[in-house]
């Protein structure tokens, strides 16, 4: 059974700060992944998405990685602001179509 | 605005009443999934339909649930008798029809069941 894990649950930084949010899956057999962005009570944004055939995506100050045969992926967000505060999910296409998702890191990016 | 929307935005019942949530997709979307999110977990998958087909449901989605999407355009959740369990956010997302595609996902429906 697919399982997704995100470390830290929570991260709160100084803005300016260039900061790194870990995800973990445990079954490389994955279609995608995508990294999404969630304001407190609205829905999500999808932010990148990379296919299991690519190593990385990027987007403005966003770069996204993917390592399958480890099953990790880094979400680098340059020179944080304080609109980036937010709870940041990354979620895997698994084999049977389905999005498996992690329970998010909640980051603060203090002014 | 072209995106996905979801009516009601909030609603709040009485356990064993029966609720109904709508779902309307970005037009060309054939593919619609309806998720649950409790605080501080990522989304669970419910069901999904291609088109007016429904061609998915996971084990969440008890008897009391029921999903439809008549004409391929807009969809319906219903919960039946709900129960204080069920207090979630249900979130509706749509995407092309390649299953590997981006999903797009509406702003949700928060339910409160007391």
């Amino acid at each position: 059974k697919q399982e997704v894990t995100q470390i830290p649950a929570a991260l709160s930084v100084p803005e300016g700060e260039n900061l790194v949010l870990n995800c973990s899956f445990t079954d490389s057999a994955i279609y995608n992944l995508q990294w999404f962005r969630q304001d407190p009570g609205k829905g999500l944004t999808s932010l990148l998405l990379i296919q299991s055939s690519q190593r990385e995506q990027t987007s403005g100050r966003l770069n996204a990685s993917l390592d399958k045969s480890s099953g990790r992926s880094t979400l680098y967000i340059a020179a944080s602001q304080p609109g980036d505060s937010a709870t940041y999910l990354c979620a895997v296409l698994d084999s049977n179509y389905q999005l498996i998702w992690g329970a998010g890191t909640k980051l603060i990016i203090k002014p | 605005d072209t995106g996905v929307s979801q009516n009601p935005r909030h609603k709040i019942t009485k356990r064993g009443q029966n609720v109904t949530f709508r779902c309307d997709p970005i037009s060309e979307h054939n593919r619609l999934y309806w998720y649950r999110q409790t605080l501080g977990q990522g989304p669970e998958f419910l069901t999904y339909f291609q088109n007016e087909a429904q061609l998915e449901k996971s084990r969440l989605l008890s008897d009391r649930f029921s999903a439809e999407r008549p004409k391929g355009s807009f969809s319906t959740l219903e919960i039946q008798r709900t129960e204080q369990g069920d207090s979630a956010m249900y979130l509706c997302a749509s995407s092309l029809s390649s299953l590997s595609e981006t999903q797009y996902f509406g702003p949700g429906t928060r339910l409160l069941v007391l």
